[in-house]
C-alpha cells in the first residue's frame, strides 16, 4: 500500500517561493501520478497539476501556469510543488493524491503541508 | 474545463437517514472517470468511490455511487455518526482534473 510523508508547514512572505515535498513509500512511484491539490481555508479542492515520474513532464492547471512547477525524483520517490510570487490568497493546505496506472484516480492522499503567506 | 456542480450545498439529516448527493458535469465525463471523496475536518480527503461506481478498498457498502455522462449520485444508504462530513466530487477523465465545491452532511 502507498503511503505518502508531506514536508512541514511553511510560513513566507508575501513575493517569495514555497517548495513541498511528497515522500512515496511502497506501490510503484515511477508508474504512479502525483498530483497536488490546494485548499483554501473553509472552501473546497482545487487542482495544481500533475506529474508521471516515468515520463517526467508534468501538466499544471492553467490558474497557476507560470507560477508553479512541479517535479518528481524518482531515484528517492519523492515529488515536488514549488510555487512562486506568493499572495495572501495562496494560503492553505497542499495536499499530494497518488493515482496507479492507468486510470491515475487519487486513491492515496498525503497528510497535508499547511502554507501561510503573511507579511 | 469540466465543471462540477454538487447540490445540495448542505444536507441536514439525522443518523440513520438516507443522503442523496448530486454531481452534474458541464460536459460528459470519459469514461465516468468520476470519483466522490469523504474529508473530515481537519483530515485529507479519503477516496470512497472511483470509476462513478466502484468502492474503494475498506469503504463500507452503506455507500453506493451511481450515474454516467454527466449525471452523477452518491447515495448513502443509512446515515452513521461519523458519516458527518464534506463530500467533493471529482473528475479524472479529461484534463485538466477538477473537483466540485463539494456538500456538507451536518446533523440535523
Amino acid at each position: 500500500q502507498v503511503h505518502l510523508e508531506q514536508s512541514g508547514a511553511e510560513v513566507k512572505k508575501p513575493g517569495s517561493s514555497v517548495r513541498v515535498s511528497c515522500k512515496a513509500s511502497g506501490g510503484s512511484f515511477s508508474s504512479s501520478a502525483i498530483s497536488w491539490v490546494r485548499q483554501a481555508p473553509g472552501q473546497g479542492l482545487e487542482w495544481m497539476g500533475r506529474i508521471v515520474p516515468l515520463f517526467g513532464k508534468a501538466f499544471n492547471a492553467q490558474k497557476f501556469q507560470g507560477r508553479v512547477a512541479i517535479s518528481a525524483d524518482k531515484s528517492t520517490a519523492t515529488a515536488y510543488m514549488e510555487l512562486s510570487g506568493l499572495k495572501s490568497e495562496d494560503t492553505g493546505v497542499y495536499y499530494c493524491a497518488s493515482g496507479q496506472f492507468p486510470s491515475y484516480y487519487m486513491g492515496v492522499w498525503g497528510g497535508g503541508t499547511p502554507v501561510t503567506v503573511s507579511s | 474545463d469540466i465543471v462540477l456542480t454538487q447540490s445540495p450545498g448542505t444536507l441536514s439529516l439525522s443518523p440513520g437517514d438516507r443522503a442523496t448527493l448530486s454531481c452534474r458535469a458541464s460536459q460528459s465525463i470519459s469514461n465516468n472517470f468520476l470519483a466522490w471523496f469523504q474529508q473530515i475536518p481537519g483530515q485529507a480527503p479519503r477516496l470512497l468511490i472511483y470509476g462513478a461506481s466502484t468502492r474503494a478498498t475498506g469503504i463500507p457498502d452503506r455507500f453506493s455511487g451511481s450515474g454516467s455522462g454527466t449525471d452523477f449520485t452518491l447515495t448513502i444508504s443509512r446515515l452513521e455518526p461519523e458519516d458527518f462530513a464534506v463530500y467533493h466530487c471529482h473528475q479524472y477523465g479529461n484534463l485538466p482534473l477538477t473537483f466540485g465545491g463539494g456538500t456538507k452532511v451536518d446533523i440535523k
